[in-house]
């Protein structure tokens, strides 16, 4: 498969449960970023990694929890969300950082309860 | 604080009509200049792009903008809108600190 897959596509959780979001990329590229993309608002930048390295956490509250564990892969482990919460969560990648092109995924579509 | 600002947010549009999306940038250095399209239930994806050099920059599927230094602005153009330009239009830019700021998005409806 080509380009930046995400999985699950829809997720649906209460406040209490712990669920994990998993991006994937298939371009060889070295930096994975997390966006929220809510109604009506810009695209919030969450987090940023290159080289698996995290460079960036754009003052995102704990209980979302990134993970990197190669510069193919990237998770956002969600624990005890709150609604406000809910909102479409995008992977994207790129060769670097500096102004690169983004590739994005389709997005997983959260819901919390 | 770096902030976009696309001041349309609905636009409808008849096919053959010319398109003009503003977008405007506050930061003081030097910046990297993206325009992203969202076609209904697909992928963000990278219409043009400006680094350097000629401020007018084409992009994909005849669309193209102009930098304007002086006015901190990256509008996007259109001659001549067709129904499959139907979308959602995302203004972003990169500073030297890498951060990548969008703006709240415009969606275009051009009708047949």
């Amino acid at each position: 498969e080509t380009g930046v897959t995400q999985t699950p596509r829809h997720l649906v959780m209460g406040m209490t449960n712990k669920k994990s979001l998993k991006c994937e990329q298939h371009l060889g590229h070295n930096a994975m970023y997390w966006y929220k993309q809510s109604a009506k608002k810009p695209l919030e930048l969450m987090f940023v990694y290159n080289f698996k390295e995290q460079t960036e956490n754009n003052s995102v509250p704990s209980r979302f929890s990134p993970e990197c564990p190669n510069s193919s892969h990237l998770f956002l482990h969600l624990h005890t969300l709150q609604p406000e919460d809910s909102a479409l969560y995008l992977c994207a990648s790129s060769q670097g950082l500096g102004g690169y092109e983004q590739y994005f995924g389709p997005g997983t579509r959260l819901t919390v309860t | 604080a770096q902030s976009v600002s696309q001041h349309n947010h609905h636009v409808i549009l008849s096919e053959a009509a010319s398109l003009e999306l503003g977008c405007n940038y506050s930061y003081g250095g030097t910046v990297n200049l993206f325009w992203y399209v969202q076609y209904p239930g697909q992928h963000l994806q990278l219409l043009l792009k400006y680094f350097s050099g000629d401020p007018l920059v084409k992009g994909i599927k005849g669309f193209e903008a102009e930098f304007i230094k002086s006015k901190f602005s990256f509008n996007l153009r259109k001659p001549s809108v067709q129904w499959s330009d139907t979308a959602e239009y995302f203004c972003a830019v990169n500073a030297l600190d890498y951060k990548y700021i969008f703006g709240t998005g415009t969606r275009l409806k051009v009708l047949a």
